[in-house]
């Protein structure tokens, strides 16, 4: 497709499992974001990848959290047993670079919910 | 550390008025990016307008234009003859390579355009 996709859209999960999300980025944008949306935190940075090379991970709440990237394309967030405040809506986005004049294009997000 | 903050939780606007958005910001940095996102209840992010902080003109896309004071740090938004398709979320954004390539958000202001 023309834009950033994610996968599932929505996930259920009882508190304790494992979760995958999935993000595929727009054919030839090298850099690639992940933030969550949250209620109460409003909007914030995950951690970010330029090819397959995440050089921030401060944004990841915890050690459960973790990310990766294969091929310069497609990532994955996994959160490892997980609690009800990792509910939020998780967005990917995508870019041609890092410079600020390189518009994050956004995927509709996958909303987890734990229970 | 670079914040950024909406005052307006919600507003509200007859169509085909003209309504201002507010934001403002806070960073020690010379050369960055400001931007507005519009997320519709589809939850896609939507860039609506950018600004270089080096450039002294206001940046406008046809309905939308910017108030850009760097000295106040402040960067509003400008909506005319409203749109019921205007009806979002609006987020103001900022960017700089000093922030790590990530975008900062501000809590977002909900915007309802009345018939």
């Amino acid at each position: 497709g023309a834009g950033v996709s994610q996968s599932p859209s929505n996930k259920v999960t009882e508190k304790g499992k494992d979760v995958e999300l999935r993000c595929d980025p727009i054919s030839g944008h090298t850099a690639l974001y992940w933030y969550r949306q949250s209620l109460g935190q409003g909007l914030e940075f995950l951690i970010y990848f330029q090819g397959n090379s995440a050089p921030d991970k401060s944004g990841l709440p915890s050690d459960r959290f973790s990310a990766e990237r294969t091929g310069g394309s497609v990532s994955t967030l996994t959160i490892q047993r997980t609690q009800q405040e990792d509910s939020a809506v998780y967005l990917c986005a995508s870019s041609l670079g890092t410079s600020g004049g390189n518009e994050q294009f956004f995927g509709p997000g996958t909303r987890l919910t734990v229970l | 550390a670079q914040t950024v903050t909406q005052s307006q939780p919600e507003m509200s606007v007859q169509e085909a008025e003209t309504v201002t958005l507010s934001c403002t910001y806070d960073t020690s940095e010379s050369n960055y990016y400001l931007f507005w996102y519009k997320q519709p209840p589809s939850r896609q992010m939507i860039l609506v307008i950018r600004q270089e902080a080096y450039k002294q003109q206001n940046a406008t896309e046809n309905r939308f234009s910017v108030n850009f004071q760097k000295a106040a740090k402040s960067f509003s938004l400008k909506i005319s003859d409203s749109q019921l398709g205007d009806t979002a979320m609006y987020f103001c954004a900022f960017y700089s390579g000093g922030s790590n390539y990530k975008l900062t958000f501000g809590k977002g202001t909900l915007l309802t355009v009345n018939p």
